[in-house]
Parts: structure tokens; sequence; C-alpha cells
């Protein structure tokens, strides 16, 4: 029974180029959430997503960060124009259907270093 | 808006000794959710203790247990017997909805 899978692990952009993080969510769960972790910090949410559909994304950034959640395939965070900030450990999770107090189950988080 | 604060930045504690962690947050719901998670140096996240808001009962995991207390908002977490695998960050969390509030954290210690 798999867990959240994060891919890649680790990644490397130099300034100016795009930065793909993949997530695919634990087997029966339909809702798939983003959040960010810089250095030293707690997670901070930035998206929560079903299946095609945008829910909450009021802890994204409006410029250069995106994210989807499509019918088929895994949910993608993208964000443009990386700059030296973006530096951080980005962790998907996921929750089932009827989640309302559920846990969340967290991937291993991917590592997102900027040159 | 919701905050959670973690009111100690780093803590030690002997080995086999038990230790708490603080944690107090903000809310004007009635009906919520508060975890306790585990980073350890591998940075995974790992869910330690939940809580549900309407249940007085304090919630225990083997060594884990929380003491929450609704009226003043306070939801500590002791660890009982500390193990060198206890050693990671703790992330206390409050859940009303869909997103996770956390706070910054506290990095706990072990002493062999």
């Amino acid at each position: 029974n798999a867990g959240v899978m994060q891919n890649p692990r680790h990644l490397v952009r130099r300034r100016g180029q795009e930065a793909r993080l993949r997530c695919s969510p634990m087997k029966g769960h339909s809702h798939v959430y983003w959040y960010r972790q810089l250095p030293e910090e707690g997670l901070k949410f930035m998206v929560y997503l079903q299946k095609e559909n945008i829910i909450d994304e009021s802890g994204m950034p409006k410029e250069r960060f995106s994210a989807e959640f499509p019918k088929e395939g895994p949910s993608i965070l993208r964000i443009q124009q990386v700059v030296r900030g973006d530096s951080a450990a980005y962790f998907c999770a996921s929750s089932p259907r009827e989640a309302r107090g559920q846990p969340q189950h967290f991937g291993d988080g991917t590592r997102l270093s900027i040159l | 808006a919701q905050t959670v604060t973690q009111s100690q930045p780093e803590m030690s504690v002997q080995e086999a000794e038990t230790v708490t962690l603080s944690c107090t947050y903000d809310t004007s719901e009635s009906d919520y959710y508060l975890f306790w998670y585990k980073q350890p140096p591998s940075r995974q996240m790992i869910l330690v203790i939940r809580q549900e808001a309407y249940k007085q009962q304090n919630a225990t995991e083997n060594r884990f247990s929380v003491n929450f207390q609704k009226a003043a908002k306070s939801f500590s977490l002791k660890i009982s017997d500390s193990q060198l695998g206890d050693a990671a960050m703790y992330f206390c969390a409050y859940r009303r909805d869909d997103k996770i509030i956390f706070g910054k954290g506290t990095r706990l210690h072990i002493l062999p």
C-alpha cells in the first residue's frame, strides 16, 4: 500500500528556469495539498486540489506558481522563472474523499535548490 | 485567522526521561482537529498523535500523550521514556477545514 509519492526527491535549477514537482496521492485519495517549508520553519499551506479542480489556492504566490491535478496522472506544482527565494522543501499531502478531520498523509518532499 | 504557537524552539531531555512540548493556538471555531507531527533528519513528516476538539479525553499513542485544554487553547505533547529515535523537529498543527496550519516547530534533542 504505497504512500504519497513525490518526485524528484531533489531538484536543482538555475535562476530563470522552470521547476516541476510531481505528487501521486495515496491510492483512493482524491484530495491533494501542497505545502512549502523554508529552512528552520514550519510547513506553510500553498494550494488544495481535487481532481481537475483547484479548491483553495490562497497560500500560493500569484505569479510564477501554478498547480494542477488532472483526471489522469499526478498532481504537478510548477514554478516558472525560479529565483533564489524559491529554494525550499515542497511537501505534498493527500487525504480521502470524506476527509474532514482526518490527518493528511505526507510525501517525503522535494528539496528544490536554486543556483 | 487561526495561528499555532510553539514557544520552545529547542528542548533537550535525558534518554528514558519524560519531556513535554508546548503548543497554543488561536481560533474562534469550536469544532476542529489538532495534530502533532514529527520530522526526523530524513525530513519526512510523520503523524504522531491526533486530537478531536469535541473529545474531552486526551489522546494517547504508546509513549506519546497530549494534554488538551480546550478553554485555554493549549495542546501539549508528552513523550515518556524518551528514546534516541525521538530526536526530531516536532510540529503542532491545527485543522478546521482543508488546510493544516503548522507551528514553527520545536527541535528535540535526546541526551544519551
